[in-house]
């Protein structure tokens, strides 16, 4: 079946440090790619997504890109804030059309930011 | 702009007891969906329901059971709970097409 295998947390970083959070997986089909965020005591939201191939999505200074040569999805930025401190997961829908499309997440890295 | 909305937020049961958790959402999405968020596994899916009328077991259904009331409602049944239940869950929408919008989440504590 489907799965997503992200790098172990926490990852604790200085403000205005690089990040990356990696993320790999395996599917059959063509799956898309979404990164999620969860910050303390509240649900996930949606970060960005890629839906194919070579495809980049990005938000709020964060970005990933869609490799299929490598099952790869991870996670940048170019400098991170305290503010980005959350919980951060990888997923990935199987895709399908005519019934609802399922997300297999990864387990989530804790993501720390310090001044 | 409420989106998804969980209730309730916080719960605390004794082993046996039975409860109903609420979702409610106001996007007009087909599709809804249950998860429990438990430490270093992540997201993992209970039930779904692509559309009004319809209901499908997920990862990991024992102990659960669903009703779509209507387009709006998706409530998720422990008819006797266990300690294992104790996870916090969240509950989803979705649009075809469209990534899933996440409630602010049940924190269900088994005693």
């Amino acid at each position: 079946g489907d799965s997503v295998t992200q790098m172990e947390g926490p990852v604790t970083l200085s403000e205005e440090a690089f990040l990356t959070i990696n993320c790999t997986y395996t599917a059959t089909g063509y799956p898309s790619l979404f990164w999620y965020v969860q910050y303390p005591g509240e649900g996930l939201q949606l970060l960005l997504k890629a839906t194919k191939a070579d495809d980049k999505g990005s938000n709020k200074g964060f970005e990933a890109t869609y490799r299929k040569e490598t099952t790869s999805f991870h996670l940048e930025k170019g400098s991170v804030q305290v503010s980005d401190s959350a919980v951060y997961f990888c997923a990935l829908s199987d895709g399908t059309t005519g019934t609802a499309s399922k997300l297999t997440f990864g387990t989530g890295t804790r993501l720390q930011v310090t001044l | 702009n409420a989106g998804v909305t969980q209730t309730p937020k916080f719960q605390v049961l004794k082993t046996g007891q039975s409860m109903t958790l609420q979702c409610a959402q106001d996007m007009n999405h087909n599709s809804m969906y249950w998860y429990r968020q438990d430490p270093g596994m992540g997201l993992r899916l209970i039930y779904y329901s692509a559309s009004e009328g319809t209901t499908d077991k997920g990862e990991v259904p024992n102990g659960y059971n669903v009703s779509r009331l209507n387009k709006r409602e998706f409530s998720l049944r422990l008819e006797s709970a266990a300690p294992s239940q104790t996870s916090v869950y969240f509950c989803a929408s979705r649009a075809d097409s469209q990534p899933q919008h996440f409630g602010d989440g049940t924190r269900l504590s088994i005693l």
